[in-house]
């Protein structure tokens, strides 16, 4: 278990409607990460934060916002949700096991846009 | 095309039979990372590789720096064996370093029947 836990694990809401989802560690990681997983598209990166304050954009940031105002907890904001972000999101943490670098992965929230 | 290519995209197997999954990919990498997802559930790092072989249990996973090719083993395969095998990418920066951002096949469903 890495500690690493998101909410809500489900959440049903209308287009237009702002949206944040919240992945929390208790394992004092630098680096952590939001993807979305879609059928035919699979894992996708949207954004990434290597510290404090620190994130930056990745493949299919637009329509989402983060931010990380604590080394524990790293956000996700839908500014005004749509259909196409119907999607599962997972957060994931980068943290050393043994030599070399893992990735751990949240439970995963299911987004539906209505 | 996509920067890493899983295949095949679906595999039906009897339960015992051997195993395996492919993965290419185009990019440089600093590792190639194997996770697995069953249905509905979250995703779980295998294995982790820079070079060479690891094996644990029935996975054995081997990766070519050169050809820029992994595969991921099952031996005496098991109905528990199935669920969706997703190859990830930890790609180079151009600076040559790496912040964790993985780029993703689209996975293989593995299916073990009894």
């Amino acid at each position: 278990d890495a500690g690493i836990t998101q909410s809500p694990r489900h959440k049903v809401t209308e287009t237009g409607t702002p949206v944040t989802l919240r992945c929390h560690q208790t394992e004092n990681h630098r680096y952590m990460y939001w993807y979305r997983q879609d059928p035919g598209h699979g894992l996708r990166l949207i954004h990434y934060s290597y510290g404090v304050k620190d994130t930056d954009k990745g493949e299919v940031s637009d329509g989402y916002s983060v931010s990380r105002s604590k080394t524990e907890d790293f956000l996700l904001t839908l500014e005004s949700a749509t259909s196409s972000q119907t999607s599962v999101y997972f957060c994931a943490i980068r943290g050393l096991a043994g030599s070399s670098y893992e990735q751990y992965f949240g439970p995963g929230t299911r987004l539906t846009v209505t | 095309k996509n920067e890493v290519e899983q295949s095949p995209q679906n595999l039906t197997a009897q339960e015992g039979e051997f195993i395996t999954i492919n993965c290419s990919y185009s990019v440089g990498i600093s590792a190639l990372h194997w996770l697995q997802q069953h249905p509905g559930g979250g995703i779980v790092s295998l294995f982790m590789l820079s070079s060479g072989k690891k094996k644990h249990g029935r996975l054995i996973a081997t990766i070519n720096i050169q050809e820029k090719h992994s595969s991921l083993h099952i031996t005496a395969s098991h109905p528990r064996d199935s669920a969706v095998y997703i190859c990830a990418a930890d790609a180079l920066f151009n600076y040559g370093g790496s912040q964790g951002n993985l780029i993703f096949g689209k996975g293989t469903k593995l299916s073990v029947k009894p």
